[in-house]
């Protein structure tokens, strides 16, 4: 079976400028969370999704936006892009209170 | 205090040796206990996960919770070179069980010494 695929790999945005990052999780789990990673900390939780319905939401501002379809995949939406947004997102695919598995990663890089 | 909390170290263990991998978390109510490994420039791999007290094994890894101390390691046994990442220690606190929210350290990294 695929994992968690995401895509873009990777991309280089100019600020103020909004991006779109796209998530497929494993067959059958229907639970997708998002995650951003700063070099050299740990990942920190930004959303969660369980059958289309937003489930938790870390501390992040408003810029920061997400959904989940019908088919369980994801998008997460980030506006007006500051030189900080610059991380590697993660989405995380999960039976919901199972295994937790991360996805290949999309590395944003703002300029 | 932070929520989780790692040694960033870095760990540096000889090829053969048992790397020892700590893990203090603040929230007593937490539920779920997960280890990850990430190489550089690569996503966090789950290496295993647990939930009650005592330990857990799976192959060379052995992953050991006290909720009384609020403590968790992770021991690898006969370490390899290959073995050399940074370990992410991760815990789902009281009441994340509905959202899976995640509450990771900064994680160690362990050097494996040929």
């Amino acid at each position: 079976d695929a994992g968690v695929t995401q895509s873009p790999t990777h991309l280089i945005k100019t600020r103020g400028q909004h991006v779109t990052l796209r998530c497929s999780p494993i067959s059958g789990h229907k639970s997708v969370s998002w995650y951003q990673q700063v070099l050299g900390q740990g990942p920190q939780f930004i959303f969660q999704y369980y059958e289309k319905e937003e489930r938790g939401r870390g501390n992040f501002p408003d810029r920061f936006s997400a959904r989940q379809f019908p088919n369980y995949s994801s998008e997460l939406n980030v506006n007006a892009l500051l030189l900080g947004d610059s991380a590697l997102y993660l989405c995380a695919s999960s039976p919901l209170g199972d295994t937790i598995y991360f996805g290949e990663g999309s590395w944003l890089t703002v300029v | 205090q932070k929520e989780v909390e790692q040694n960033s170290g870095p760990l540096s263990v000889p090829e053969g040796a048992i790397a020892s991998l700590n893990c203090t978390y603040s929230d007593r109510g937490s539920q779920s206990f997960f280890w990850y490994r990430q190489y550089s420039g690569k996503s966090p791999e789950l290496i295993m996960f647990i939930y009650s007290n005592g330990d857990k094994e799976d192959g060379r890894f052995t992953a050991q919770l006290n909720k009384a101390s609020q403590y968790v390691s992770l021991l690898i046994r006969d370490s390899q070179p290959s073995d050399s990442a940074t370990y992410l220690c991760a815990v789902i606190p009281i009441g994340g069980g509905a959202t899976n929210k995640l509450i990771f350290g900064t994680g160690t990294l362990l050097a494996v010494q040929p």
